[in-house]
């Protein structure tokens, strides 16, 4: 079973900032939370990831609540291209069998 | 820089053929290595997964099987394909820094 859940679908305006809820509850203290996102028919693609500490690259910002047991990754000002299922996954260096949920398919609406 | 290879990116198979799909990485060295199915519309399911040549994992009972002759090589077979086994199938890879890296993946349609 995966060890993370989203919402399996969230709509958001072109231009406003799309903020994708992620809840993994029973997170261990060696595992990091992973983001990705896919196209259509392409393979994942890595985002972001972050262990305690909010993250921000040129992509996206991961913010993780104190606890570990949430994280929102924030794209800031979406656009159509970033129409993808979003993954939020937990990985550690001991996890090996990585297991994927369902993530939530964002649609950016003009 | 590392990178991943999966091919062939589509293929048409008839039911009861075999199947190979390989999966090669470079750039680095002993990775953690995985196959995924994805059907349409739903996420990734885990397949397969190896830690090291020869060690193979299998999370879902099926008619699919595993090899790992080398360290960067993957390889996902089948005996006889079933209707059933249509569907994207991605390799990955995951190095001790714990970041997943994946291919472009496979589009299977079994007829």
């Amino acid at each position: 079973d995966a060890k993370t859940t989203q919402p399996t679908s969230m709509d958001c305006a072109e231009g406003r900032a799309a903020n994708l809820p992620c809840n993994h509850s029973t997170i261990s203290g060696n595992e990091y939370v992973y983001w990705y996102r896919q196209i259509h028919s392409q393979g994942p693609q890595y985002i972001i990831h972050g262990l305690k500490n909010n993250e921000t690259n040129e992509m996206a910002s991961l913010i993780i609540t104190e606890d570990r047991k949430s994280s929102t990754l924030i794209l800031p000002h979406a656009t159509l291209r970033d129409t993808a299922v979003y993954y939020c996954i937990v990985i550690s260096n001991s996890n090996y069998q990585l297991i994927w949920g369902a993530g939530t398919k964002l649609i950016i609406k003009p | 820089s590392q990178t991943i290879h999966q091919w062939p990116a589509t293929l048409v198979q008839p039911v009861g053929s075999p199947l190979s799909l390989e999966c090669t990485v470079e750039g680095t060295s002993n990775p953690n290595l995985y196959w995924y199915r994805q059907a349409a519309g739903r996420g990734l399911q885990l397949l397969f997964y190896s830690v090291g040549i020869g060690q193979i994992s299998s999370e879902v009972p099926q008619n699919l099987s595993a090899s790992r002759p080398q360290d960067r090589q993957f390889i996902l077979s089948s005996k006889k394909l079933l209707l059933s086994d249509s569907g994207f199938y991605l390799c990955a890879w995951m190095d001790t820094n714990t970041e997943a890296f994946f291919g472009q993946g496979t589009r299977l349609t079994v007829v």
